[in-house]
């Protein structure tokens, strides 16, 4: 059974701190690994899209990374407006491309 | 450019009355599913389907039907609302069809209540 799993439950840094966020899977044959965004009382919003170990993207502070296993999102100096969840998603290639959720990781940026 | 659009935003139920709740999408996406999320379970798919006239059941079937009768509709069905139906539910899309096409759009989302 596929399987995301996100560490930790919730992350308080303080404005300008660094830090990464962990999201572990299992699935069977990874078509894809993504990254949301999702905001109190809103949709998940989408960040980054993974196909394969080594891959790398890039978008403002974020930075999201693949390995075999594991999934990381680095935030680089963040910013109060970085405060949201992040809920990583993995993609096997069975079951016509549905994604499994891992249970997020709420980020506080104190100013 | 809506995007994926969920109808109602909110709504609270009795037990035992029954609702819909419709998602559209205009991005002409074939695959569209239907999540909800509740405090600590993550987003739990209940069913999806991979084009018009298809559906499939996810994870969290029990309780709920869905229909895909047009391309860029997708439709929620409770017959018999329950509590344990309180949740918040999000409708998604993708185009589908292999890599580098799998990202998944959402809506807004619907917060349910049943008393």
């Amino acid at each position: 059974e596929d399987q995301v799993t996100q560490s930790p439950e919730a992350l308080r840094l303080q404005e300008g701190e660094s830090s990464s966020l962990n999201c572990s899977y299992t699935v069977s044959g990874l078509r894809g690994l993504f990254w949301y965004r999702q905001d109190p009382g809103k949709g998940p919003e989408f960040l980054f899209t993974l196909y394969s170990a080594g891959e790398e993207k890039e978008k403002e502070r974020l930075k999201a990374t693949l390995t075999k296993k594991e999934s990381f999102l680095h935030i680089t100096a963040p910013k109060p407006e970085d405060s949201a969840t992040y809920l990583c998603a993995a993609q096997g290639i069975q079951g016509a491309q549905k994604l499994v959720f891992g249970q997020g990781t709420r980020l506080t940026i104190n100013p | 450019n809506a995007g994926v659009t969920q109808t109602p935003k909110f709504r609270v139920l009795k037990t035992g009355q029954s609702m819909t709740l419709l998602c559209a999408q205009d991005m002409n996406h074939e695959y569209m599913y239907w999540y909800r999320q509740d405090p600590g379970m993550g987003l739990r798919l209940i069913h999806y389907s991979v084009g018009e006239g298809t559906t499939a059941k996810g994870e969290v079937p029990d309780g709920y039907n869905v229909s895909r009768l047009k391309k860029q509709n997708f439709l929620l069905g409770l017959e018999s609302a329950a509590p344990s139906q309180t949740s918040v539910y999000f409708c998604a899309s993708s185009a589908g069809g292999g890599q580098g096409r799998g990202e998944a759009f959402f809506g807004q989302g619907t917060r349910l209540t049943v008393v």
